[in-house]
């Protein structure tokens, strides 16, 4: 069964530079969740996206924003990285369309690393 | 805020005992519980779901209850095999309407199952 596509899995940048995370819900999910998890830590919501629009939104700096495209990917994008932005980022789809009961499945992640 | 515990922290078990790791939510207007299991350098897995209507749950060897009165809900696993070695962690959502909201996590359960 396809799942969740995130590009790219692995990133090195500088501090102060940007960077993009990409993903790709599985097919016919319209809600798309961002995570960031540290080292030896649990994961920690950041924003999600139903139909193009934020649903919600949790401990995400100012610094970072996401959006939703009409094909129902995102783009978490992450400016001025500090040394603290390093960790694994998770994207997770599910479906609010009449499928009750549908939970959120993760994708592989995106590992940055600012130095 | 909302808040889960997760207990314990590690777990070691030889092959084929059970296992058993358990979570405590905090709001409880939470109605939907999964159990995620994360291998190491991989995404958390969706292994099995429980929501507030019901107070058990079995998957073959897995099975998770849910004790709504006292804001608490357990794994359990049978017959434990070296490859259910992983980090496990439980998470509780508000779930109205269709897809889950924002999961929050426990802090998570390293198992190791001895050959």
């Amino acid at each position: 069964a396809a799942g969740v596509i995130q590009s790219p899995r692995h990133l090195i940048k500088e501090k102060r530079e940007t960077a993009t995370l990409k993903c790709y819900p599985i097919p016919r999910h319209d809600t798309v969740y961002w995570y960031q998890q540290g080292p030896g830590q649990d994961p920690q919501f950041l924003i999600s996206f139903y139909e193009k629009m934020q649903s919600d939104k949790g401990s995400i700096p100012d610094r970072f924003s996401a959006q939703q495209f009409s094909d129902y990917h995102s783009e978490l994008n992450m400016s001025s990285l500090e040394l603290g932005d390093s960790a694994l980022y998770f994207c997770a789809s599910s479906s609010r369309r009449g499928l009750a009961g549908v939970g959120q499945y993760f994708g592989p992640g995106t590992r940055l690393l600012v130095l | 805020g909302e808040n889960v515990e997760q207990h314990p922290s590690t777990l070691s078990v030889q092959e084929g005992d059970s296992a058993v790791i358990k979570c405590t939510y905090s709001d409880s207007a939470s109605n939907y519980f999964p159990w995620y299991k994360q291998e190491l350098g991989k995404g958390p897995q969706l292994i099995i779901d429980i929501r507030s209507n019901v107070g058990e749950k079995k998957d073959q060897r897995i099975a998770v209850t849910l004790n709504k009165t006292a804001k608490h809900f357990s794994l359990h696993i049978t017959e434990t095999q070296p490859e259910d070695s992983a980090v496990y962690f439980c998470a509780a959502s508000k779930d109205y309407g269709g897809a889950t909201n924002k999961l929050i996590f426990g802090t998570g359960t390293l198992l190791a199952v001895q050959p």
